[in-house]
């Protein structure tokens, strides 16, 4: 099993819709969970952090589910602008070894 | 700010020559990682710093390829001999903090193809 493990996609949405990617780790131990946005040819950014408790960021909600030892992004009112590819990130080791999902590509139409 | 600082950005190269990508940290960083992205592997880490010691290399390929941190703000990442199946994107990045939950900054990348 994989450290780390996403749905590759693509997902392919109009305008407008709700969209949700969910990441899996194999982990029990793990504690720091991000989201990366990766722009085609660029570097990885990072959207968010993915807190205990949930949290928000404009039309972006990231959730952790300890228990099913998974992560999740929801993204509302997608724009045009939100087509990439959604990396999800896990501490996988001791401190601070981060390892990546092969990402989630997401389109967005008109 | 200066960000991740990574050169060059492409580099192309005949197999068996030597290679040497450089990395410059965030200034007051003292996390450093390179990764190398392929599309039919995605990112894998390849080797990770804290405080300039090498923490996991359980990454890094074969003995072909190298890396060190000779002062707290640059790295290198050396391959020698180079071989065709190295080409990939190679990114560096770095973090405030060896401890858990600190975010990390990428530099643009070096484009590597090995003829």
């Amino acid at each position: 099993r994989k450290e780390v493990e996403q749905d590759p996609g693509p997902f392919n949405v109009p305008e407008g819709a709700t969209v949700a990617f969910n990441c899996t780790y194999s982990n029990s131990a793990s504690q720091s969970f991000f989201w990366y946005r990766q722009d085609c040819r660029k570097e990885p950014k990072l959207l968010m952090s993915v807190y205990s408790s949930g949290n928000e960021d404009g039309r972006f909600t990231a959730q952790l589910n300890r228990a099913s030892q998974y992560i999740s992004l929801l993204i509302r009112d997608s724009k045009l602008s939100d087509s990439a590819t959604y990396l999800c990130v896990v501490n996988t080791g001791g401190g601070n070894k981060l390892t990546f999902g092969t990402g989630t590509q997401l389109k967005v139409e008109l | 700010d200066a960000g991740v600082i990574q050169s060059p950005r492409h580099e192309v190269t005949e197999m068996g020559q030597e290679v040497t990508l450089r990395c410059k940290l965030i200034s007051g960083h003292n996390s450093l990682f390179w990764y190398r992205q392929t599309m039919m592997r995605g990112l894998e880490l390849l080797i990770y710093f804290n405080n300039n010691v090498p923490i996991d290399d359980s990454g890094m390929p074969e003995d072909r390829f190298s890396a060190k941190m000779p002062n707290a703000s640059f790295s290198t990442l050396k391959i020698q001999p180079s071989e065709p199946r190295d080409s990939a994107v190679y990114f560096c990045a770095s973090s405030l903090g060896a401890g858990q939950g600190s975010p990390l900054h990428f530099g643009n990348g070096t484009r590597l193809t090995v003829t």
